[in-house]
């Protein structure tokens, strides 16, 4: 059981917005800043979005990232099927002492 | 371009060892955080430890603290990552990452433990 807890699954259309949730609580999320990874598998794991928000270059401005609280949202808009893959959300908890992932959900892209 | 290839994984019966290495390339590797990362068949990641630039800082997940160690080689852009008592639990790839953000991956190499 993460630390980090994320719907197991999300779906939308090609086009459409969907939102994968992240909720935590004051040892992580309430306190630090959250990331989120894009990982197919067999392949590195991607950053998609750093310090709650931001997006490193390359990365689309369809994805957004926000935090309000003990809980991230990733936001993906104008669905394609490339960005069929799994995703994580991530961040430093200082009751553990160290880096706690969600559990990860996968997107299909009907 | 930021690179970074790990090698070092395999095949280990219950109880063995394995170390594993991460080159890095395109990078000012001793200005940054270094981290190892794994995912089990089937499962999400999980952070597994990390290291400060200078080696000042090392943090562990709980389920290898007193097993693993992690180290670093800054004059040869390497992390290390020394896997003793290993378990059929431990069985995952091996992800190599960097920066503050987590922000590169390498490829990742295959550690199973099985008898």
């Amino acid at each position: 059981q993460s630390v980090l807890t994320q719907p197991p699954s999300v779906s939308g259309a090609p086009g459409q917005r969907v939102t994968i949730s992240c909720s935590g609580s004051s040892s992580n999320i309430g306190t630090y800043h959250v990331y989120w990874y894009q990982h197919l598998p067999g392949t590195a794991p991607k950053l998609l979005i750093y310090l709650n928000n931001q997006r490193p270059s390359g990365v689309p401005d369809r994805f957004s990232g926000s935090k309000s609280g003990t809980s991230a949202s990733l936001a993906i808009s104008g669905l394609r099927s490339a960005d069929e893959a799994d995703y994580y959300c991530a961040g430093w908890d200082d009751s553990l002492t160290g880096w706690v992932f969600g559990g990860g959900t996968k997107l299909t892209v009907l | 371009e930021v690179q970074l290839v790990e090698s070092g994984g395999g095949l280990v019966q219950p109880g063995g060892s394995l170390r594993l290495s991460c080159v890095a390339s395109g990078l000012t590797f001793n200005k940054n955080w270094m981290y190892w990362v794994r995912q089990a068949p089937g499962k999400g990641l999980e952070w597994v430890a990390n290291i400060k630039y200078d080696e000042t800082e090392k943090n562990y997940v709980g389920s290898v603290k007193g097993r693993f160690t992690i180290s670093r080689d800054n004059a040869k852009n390497s992390l290390y990552l020394q896997m003793n008592s290993l378990r059929v639990e431990d069985t995952a790839v091996y992800y190599c990452a960097s920066g503050d953000s987590i922000d590169y991956w390498g490829q990742g190499t295959l550690v199973t433990v099985s008898s």
